[in-house]
């Protein structure tokens, strides 16, 4: 069935960091992609996506690329905030359901 | 509404108890997910309904847990004979059409004690 695997956390930066949070998937056909943050005591906000493979997903300096040769789908920053500072999911929608499958989830802590 | 909301924001219930919670999606939506949040995890697919169909149940843990929406618009999910395992933040979800990103309530947090 489908998974997502992100990488082990937590992740602890500086401001104005670079930030990386791999996520690499199985499934079958062609998924989409996407990414979603959680703000403590809040839901879950989509945060970006990509439907296709080579799409870059963007928004609030967040980007992502749909890498089918590597099934991966790792979130990037250049420069973190202390407003940054939540927990960061990867999901994927199969093409055989319309089910999100979550990973564990990262948590992001960014320091003054 | 201008979100997905959901009700009660906490709920604490007494092991054996039967519980409801409900959700309000946006309204159009057609579709409407129910999620598990264990502590420290990802979500968890519960349900799926289509309108007033519920087409996919393959998530529910058990056959205490049920789900409705029978005029396609609000959804309960019920809980019955609540176990401590069962405690959970439980997420709704609502989308305008499969595949697309979907939009989260902000959950209710059961605590089973």
């Amino acid at each position: 069935g489908d998974s997502v695997t992100q990488m082990e956390g937590p992740v602890t930066l500086s401001e104005e960091a670079f930030l990386t949070i791999n996520c690499t998937y199985t499934a079958t056909g062609y998924p989409s992609l996407f990414w979603y943050v959680q703000y403590p005591g809040e839901g879950l906000q989509l945060l970006l996506k990509a439907t296709k493979a080579d799409d870059k997903g963007s928004n609030k300096g967040f980007e992502a690329t749909y890498r089918k040769e590597t099934t991966s789908f790792h979130l990037e920053k250049g420069s973190v905030q202390v407003s940054d500072s939540a927990v960061y999911f990867c999901a994927l929608s199969g093409t055989s359901g319309s089910r999100l499958t979550f990973g564990e989830g990262t948590q992001l802590t960014v320091n003054p | 509404g201008a979100g997905v909301s959901q009700s009660p924001r906490y709920k604490v219930a007494k092991r054996g108890q039967d519980v409801a919670l409900r959700c309000d999606p946006i309204s159009g939506h057609v579709s409407l997910f129910w999620y598990q949040q264990a502590l420290g995890q990802g979500p968890e697919f519960l349900t799926y309904f289509q309108n007033e169909a519920q087409l996919d149940k393959s998530g529910l843990p058990s056959d205490r847990f049920f789900a409705e929406r029978p005029e396609g618009s609000v959804s309960t999910l019920k809980i019955q004979r609540t176990q401590q395992e069962d405690s959970a933040v439980y997420l709704c979800a609502s989308s305008t059409r499969v595949g697309e990103g979907y939009t989260f309530g902000s959950g209710t947090r059961l605590t089973v004690v």
